[in-house]
Order: C-alpha cells, then structure tokens, then sequence
C-alpha cells in the first residue's frame, strides 16, 4: 500500500531564517506531488506541483521553493522566513494518469515563524 | 478553470438531525468532484469523489453527495449528524488544465449534543 510522511510535524523558526520541510510518497512510482498552504481559518491554497523529477510548477509568488530531487521526494524550501509563512503546511500525492484521481494528503507540518 | 464555492463557513446542527454542507462549482469541462474532511491538526481524508459515474456518490462514515450539472452543485448530506462528524469539510475541484485540485475555503460543520 501506498504511504505519503513529511516532517517536521512542528517547527518554530525565527524570522529570516531559512526552512526545509521534506515529503516522501512510499509504494508507487512517477506520483504527481503537491504542497499545500493552509492559512489559519481559511482553505487550502496550492503552492507547488511536480509531475516529475525536476519539473515543478510554482502557482504564486512568494520566498517559497519547492524541489524533487528523487521521484517520490518532495522538499519545500525557503532561504529566508517572513511572518506570513505561517501556516499549516500539507503535501499530497496522486497517481499521475487517467483524471479524477484520489488526492492523498500527509499529516502535515506546523509552521510558526516568529 | 476550475472554481468551487462552498456558500456556508460555519454549520450547526443537533446530533441525529440530517447535515447538509452545500457545494457549486463551476467549469467549462465535466468536472470530477471530492469531499474533504480534515478533524483538527490533521491532514485531509478523502469522505468521497464524483468522476462522470453515478450521479449520486456514497462515501465512508454515512456521508453521500449528489451531483446535478443543472444546478452546478455537489451538496454533501448526511441523514443522522453524531458527534464524531464535527470537523472541516472541503469541497474539490480537478482542474485538468493544472492536473491540480482547486480546494473551496471549507465548511467548520459544529454537532450539538
């Protein structure tokens, strides 16, 4: 069967420092990859997708970055923190063919900047 | 493009009365439809999804949807609410341009006792 993890679950980080939240998808091959911002109170907004090794596709501006390095790995990044990089940080998988897939979501990450 | 709006923010019922969070969305393509629900501080869980099958969708835990393309809606019902259900739910578009999903700003569904 199919697992998605991403870590830290927490984490408290000053302002301006750097982040890197890490995902990893286990028991299928070639997964469409997805991070997901969720801003307290409000819905999800999709940041990044990657329907391949390299091949990411940013859907807004802003100091985050996104990389996959390996084909089930997906890594959020950041060089520099600002207090609104809150938020409550989801990655997700879903098999890469056909439509109308089922999206599959990881625990998710805490993050506080302060 | 994909959109979906989910018109109420908040919804309260008793439990053992029927929910009903209630879902339009909007797309130029037949559109494949999802149910979310996220419990507090943990990730989302699929409830159930329309893909141009049945138009009315049964999912886990009692919980169906219908689908009506004349009234552009995916309504989320359920006949008996229990405490359990209370959570975040979200309605979700498949935008095939993006082959991302389109997450609607979520109904905080609250069960008195």
């Amino acid at each position: 069967s199919q697992t998605i993890h991403q870590w830290p679950a927490t984490l408290v980080q000053p302002v301006g420092s750097p982040l890197s939240l890490e995902c990893t998808v286990e028991g299928t091959s070639n997964p469409n990859l997805y991070w997901y911002r969720q801003a307290a109170g409000r819905g999800l907004q999709l940041l990044f997708y990657s329907v391949g090794i390299g091949q990411i596709s940013s859907e807004v501006p802003q100091n985050l970055s996104a990389s996959r390095p390996q084909d089930r790995q997906f890594i959020l990044s950041s060089k520099k923190l600002l207090l609104s990089d809150s938020g409550f940080y989801l990655c997700a998988w879903s098999r890469s063919s056909g439509r109308g897939n089922t999206i599959y979501f990881g625990e998710g990450s805490w993050l506080t900047v302060v | 493009a994909q959109s979906v709006t989910q018109l109420d923010s908040h919804v309260s019922v008793s439990e053992g009365t029927p929910v009903l969070l209630r879902c339009n969305y909007s797309s130029s393509y037949s559109p494949s439809l999802f149910w979310y629900v996220q419990h507090p501080n943990k990730g989302l869980q699929l409830l159930l999804k329309y893909t141009s099958a049945a138009t009315l969708v049964k999912g886990i835990n009692g919980f169906e949807a219908e689908f009506k393309k004349s009234e552009t809606s995916f309504h989320l019902t359920k006949p008996s609410a229990h405490m359990s259900d209370a959570a975040e739910y979200f309605c979700v578009g498949e935008d095939t341009g993006r082959r991302a999903l389109t997450f609607g700003s979520g109904t905080r569904l609250q069960v008195q006792p």
